[in-house]
């Protein structure tokens, strides 16, 4: 009963250090997604893939870049972090794209940059 | 624009107490979807519950209890004899439909910190 897999759950980076978190989901979803967590704000989209080969910016990607490496894979990678991108991150996928598709969660990653 | 609002952002109440968990949402659809989603102090979310806007009956799940209410843009969310449990930050999110460009993306309100003490 996997669900949404994400990798690592935790990391520290300093500022400018590049890294990729990792997700991946046995439901055979179509769709993934990645979202951020910040205090008072809620979950915000960054990227989202709504079929395997097709990815499109969601409503924060400034600073990131996303690859849907197969139909269960969907990374996401910061090339320089920044402070601003200290943030718990959650994976997540849904069956299809059409709106209302219930949308499951990873664990989330907590990421610290300093 | 779609909004979710969350005015409450903690709750405290004691075990046994009902609480009640509000959300008012803002939307230009007529077709959208409703979701509420749990996050205990491990982290992760959970899905709990997704409503249709066609859908206006009450859902009742165990001790969880949901009421829609559409001529307010409310979808409520009710614990009945709170447990240490259900102490989490919970989460309602909107989904629109086809008028606004359609797609699957959530809104989330900024959730409420429910907190339920012996």
């Amino acid at each position: 009963n996997a669900g949404v897999t994400q990798t690592p759950k935790f990391q520290v980076l300093k500022t400018g250090q590049s890294m990729t978190l990792q997700c991946a989901q046995d439901m055979n979803h179509n769709s993934m997604y990645w979202y951020r967590q910040d205090p008072g704000m809620g979950l915000r989209l960054i990227y989202y893939s709504a079929s395997e080969g097709t990815t499109d910016k969601g409503e924060v990607p400034n600073g990131y870049n996303v690859s849907r490496l197969n139909k269960r894979e969907f990374s996401l990678r910061l090339e320089s972090a920044a402070p601003s991108q200290t943030s718990v991150y959650f994976c997540a996928s849904s069956e299809k794209w059409a709106s209302g598709n219930t949308i499951y969660f990873g664990e989330g990653s907590w990421l610290t940059v300093v | 624009a779609q909004k979710v609002t969350q005015a409450q952002t903690e709750i405290s109440v004691v075990e046994k107490e009902d609480v009640t968990l509000d959300c008012v949402y803002e939307t230009r659809d007529t077709t959208y979807y409703l979701f509420w989603y749990k996050q205990p102090p491990s982290g992760e979310l959970v899905f709990l519950i997704r409503r249709n806007s066609f859908d206006e009956q009450n859902e009742i799940s165990g001790r969880y209890s949901w009421n829609f209410q559409k001529s307010t843009s409310s979808f409520n969310f009710t614990i009945t004899a709170s447990q240490v449990v259900d102490s989490a930050v919970y989460f309602c999110a909107l989904s629109e439909g086809a008028l606004t460009g359609g797609g699957n993306k959530l809104t989330f309100g900024t959730g409420t910190q429910l907190k339920v003490e012996l």
